[in-house]
C-alpha cells in the first residue's frame, strides 16, 4: 500500500536557523509531490509542488523542497526560519490513482 | 476569488445522533473532495467527485456515511449515527481536475466532536 513517512513530529527552532523536515513515500512509479501547511488558525494550504523536471523546487516563503527519487524523499527546506513559519507542514503524494495521500505532519516551532 | 466555504464550523453532538456537513466549492472546479483529520495525523481521503459522480468512495464507511454531490456544485456529508470514534475535523476540498496537476484547495473544516 501507498504511504507517506514524515519523521519529525515536532521541531523546535530558533529563528535564523536553517529547516529540513523529511518525506518518504512508497510507491515506485510516477508521482506529484506537495507539501502543505497549516498555520494556526488557518486552513491548509500549498507551499510547493513537484511535477516533473528540475527536482529543486521553489515555493512561497523562501521554502524549496527537492524531489530524489533514488531515495523516494522529497524534504522541505528553508536556509532562515522566522517565527512566522510556526505552522503544521504536512507532505503528500498523488500516485497513480489520484488519490492524495497525506503524511501525519510535523508541527515546527519557531522561537523567537 | 472566494475559497472553499464549508459549514459549520464546529459541531458538537450525542452519539447515535445524526449530523451533515456542507460544502461549497471554488467556482469552476470540477473535483471535490472530503476528507477526515484525525488528531495528530494527516488528512485521509472518504470520497472524491468528478462533477456529480462519486469516483472514490473506497474509504467512506458506507454503513453509516453518505455523501451527494448535487448538480457537481455543493456537497454534503452526512453520518448517521455518529459514534464516539467519528470525532475529528473533516476537510472539503476542490480541484480543477483530478490529475494531480492541479493543487487542491482546502477549506477551514468542520470540527466534529461526538460525547
Amino acid at each position: 500500500a501507498q504511504s507517506v513517512s514524515q519523521h519529525n513530529h515536532h521541531v523546535i527552532l530558533s529563528e535564523a536557523a536553517s529547516l529540513e523536515l523529511g518525506c518518504n513515500y512508497s510507491y515506485g512509479g510516477t508521482v506529484n509531490l506537495f507539501w502543505y501547511v497549516q498555520y494556526p488558525g488557518q486552513h491548509l494550504q500549498l507551499l510547493l509542488k513537484y511535477f516533473s523536471g528540475d527536482p529543486l523546487v521553489k515555493g512561497i516563503k523562501g521554502f524549496e523542497a527537492e524531489f530524489i527519487k533514488s531515495k523516494f524523499s522529497f524534504n522541505l527546506r528553508k536556509p532562515s526560519v522566522q517565527w512566522s513559519d510556526t505552522a503544521e507542514y504536512f507532505c503528500a503524494v498523488n500516485a497513480g490513482t489520484y488519490k492524495y495521500i497525506f503524511g501525519t505532519g510535523t508541527r515546527l516551532k519557531v522561537l523567537a | 476569488e472566494a475559497g472553499v466555504v464549508q459549514s459549520p464550523r464546529y459541531k458538537i453532538i450525542e452519539k447515535k445522533q445524526p449530523v451533515a456537513f456542507w460544502c461549497n466549492p471554488i467556482s469552476g472546479h470540477n473535483t471535490l473532495y472530503w476528507y477526515r483529520q484525525n488528531l495528530g495525523q494527516g488528512p485521509e481521503l472518504l470520497i472524491r467527485y468528478e462533477n456529480e459522480e462519486a469516483v472514490d468512495d473506497s474509504q467512506l464507511p458506507k454503513d453509516r456515511f453518505s455523501a451527494e454531490r448535487l448538480k457537481g456544485v455543493d456537497s454534503t456529508l452526512k453520518i448517521q449515527p455518529a459514534e464516539l470514534g467519528d470525532s475529528a475535523v473533516y476537510l472539503c476540498a476542490s480541484s480543477l481536475d483530478y490529475r494531480g496537476h492541479y493543487e487542491q484547495y482546502f477549506g477551514p473544516g468542520t470540527r466534529l466532536t461526538v460525547t
